[in-house]
C-alpha cells in the first residue's frame, strides 16, 4: 500500500463508548497530523506529532487522546464523546525539513465519526 | 485572526469553461508556501497546487493555474476546460512559520465547486 491509510472508513459510537482511529503511512514522512472537519467549518488542526514526539495540542478536549508509537502510526483514542464531536476526521502526514515549507501534506481519506 | 479567506461558499461552472476560485490570506512571514487542496465526496484531501511566496512564475499543474498576486495577498486557483469530475469542495492552505516557530497548514473555509453539463 501507498500514501496515508486511515481506518475504520466509518463509525457510530455512542457517548459511553471507548473507540479508536487508525492512520498509517508509508511514505517515510516524519510528522503526521489530526485534523477535525465538521459541517460548514474549516479544517481544525487538533495534534502534530514529529518524530514520534507530540508538538501540538490545539485546545483539544481530554476526551481526544492521541498516540503516536512510531513515525508510520498515528492513532486516535476516543471516549466519552459528545454528539457535537460528529465529524469527517483527516489523518495527513508530511516531510518535514526544518524551516523548508513547500512541503504540503499528504491526507488519508478519513473517518466519518457519528456520535449517538 | 483568520489567514486563509475564501468568499466563494459555492460557484457553478459550464462543463469545459474555465473558473476562477479566490484566496486571500495574511501573514507577516516574507516566506510562506500556498497550496490548493481537491475534496471530493470521498472525503480525501488531494494536493493540486503549491505556490512559494519566493516563486516568481505563477505555479501551473495541467489543467490547474495559481494566480499569484503577492502584493495583494491573493492566491487564486484558475481551472481551465472544466470537467464533471472537478465538481467538489476546493480549499486555500497556507504555510508559514507560527508564533512558536511551527510549520502548521492553516486552511480556508472552502469553495463548493458544482460543474454543469
Amino acid at each position: 500500500e501507498t500514501g496515508v491509510t486511515q481506518t475504520p472508513r466509518h463509525l457510530v459510537m455512542g457517548m459511553t463508548n471507548k473507540k479508536s482511529l487508525k492512520c498509517e503511512q508509508h511514505l517515510g514522512h516524519n510528522a503526521m497530523y489530526w485534523y477535525k472537519q465538521s459541517a460548514k467549518k474549516p479544517l481544525e488542526l487538533m495534534f502534530v506529532y514529529n518524530f514520534k514526539e507530540q508538538t501540538e495540542n490545539n485546545s483539544v478536549p481530554s476526551r481526544f487522546s492521541p498516540e503516536c508509537p512510531n513515525s508510520s502510526h498515528l492513532f486516535l483514542h476516543l471516549h466519552t464523546l459528545q454528539p457535537e464531536d460528529s465529524a469527517l476526521y483527516l489523518c495527513a502526514s508530511s516531510q518535514d525539513r526544518g524551516g523548508i515549507l513547500n512541503y504540503g501534506y499528504t491526507f488519508g481519506s478519513g473517518t466519518r465519526l457519528t456520535v449517538v | 485572526a483568520q489567514k486563509i479567506t475564501q468568499t466563494q461558499p459555492g460557484m457553478f461552472v459550464q462543463e469545459k469553461e474555465a473558473v476562477t476560485l479566490d484566496c486571500t490570506y495574511d501573514t507577516s512571514d516574507q516566506s510562506y508556501g500556498l497550496f490548493w487542496y481537491k475534496q471530493p465526496s470521498s472525503g480525501e484531501m488531494i494536493f493540486l497546487i503549491y505556490q512559494g511566496s519566493y516563486d516568481e512564475q505563477n505555479a501551473t499543474e495541467g489543467r490547474y493555474s495559481l494566480n499569484f498576486q503577492k502584493a495583494r495577498k491573493s492566491a487564486n486557483l484558475v481551472i481551465s476546460a472544466s470537467q464533471l469530475g472537478d465538481s467538489a469542495m476546493y480549499f486555500c492552505a497556507m504555510r508559514d512559520v507560527e508564533e512558536d516557530s511551527s510549520y502548521k497548514l492553516i486552511f480556508g473555509s472552502g469553495t463548493r465547486l458544482l460543474v454543469r453539463p
